[in-house]
């Protein structure tokens, strides 16, 4: 099962948009709503963000938001602050019964 | 609610390795656990996942056939014996919890797996 793909870095000023994108194939994203997105500091362990594709779990902020068009599903962080800056991971259910996660991103706030 | 690793180390090509993950501050038997390992600098690779009564076992075509996941939910413990360790098995290994299908919520902190001769 190959990784999905996401872009290796994006940027953008603090109170500005950014979106992520996450792309797969139709054995995983575009079929399945099992999409999910983590957040990961340096030295620390990912945290969950957004699961089944759009929902936030309780506490984390409605910042964060999540879709998915086709093959791709991708998160917007609006409001951008200094420590929104990490490393963001895609993650998929597959259509051989794997799990599968993106390559990552890189979010550098300006 | 916390997940805690323990086991890893260094062990040298072709070696074994057993990690632990043991829960606490929830009922544990609930919920399906994974493995999921970062290989230095690198991006994150699920490697196995157990249902929370063991009724389903899955693994990354990466470690087929090489790893085991169990669970032990009177010990509330998760285990992943891994055999005929690669160089490119090194890695970070997380366990992490399922809330809903397939969502991470809870992860440990990490064990380190160093594979070296």
């Amino acid at each position: 099962q190959s990784a999905l793909t996401q872009p290796a870095s994006v940027s953008g000023s603090p109170g500005q948009s950014i979106t992520i994108s996450c792309t797969g194939t139709s054995g995983d994203v575009g079929n399945y709503n099992y999409v999910s997105w983590y957040q990961q500091h340096p030295g620390k362990a990912p945290k969950l963000m957004i699961y089944d594709v759009s929902n936030r779990p309780s506490g984390v902020s409605d910042r964060f938001s999540g879709s998915k068009s086709g093959n791709t599903a991708s998160l917007t962080i609006s409001g951008l602050q200094a420590e929104d800056e990490a490393d963001y991971y895609c993650n998929s259910y597959t259509n051989s019964d794997t799990l599968v996660f993106g390559g990552g991103t890189k979010l550098t706030v300006l | 609610v916390q997940l805690v690793e323990s086991g890893g180390g260094l062990v040298q090509p072709g070696g074994s390795l057993r990690l632990s993950c043991t829960g606490s501050g929830f009922t544990f038997s609930n919920h399906p656990i994974n493995w999921v390992r970062q290989a230095p600098g690198k991006g994150l690779e699920w490697v196995s996942y157990i249902s929370s009564r063991s009724e389903a076992i899955k693994y990354a075509g990466s470690v087929r056939g090489r790893f085991t996941i169990s669970r032990d939910n009177a010990k509330n413990s998760v285990h992943l014996q891994m055999n005929s360790l690669r160089d490119e098995d090194a890695a970070v290994y997380y366990c992490t919890r399922d809330s809903v299908a397939y969502a991470m919520d809870v992860w440990g902190q990490g064990t380190t797996v160093t594979v070296s001769s």
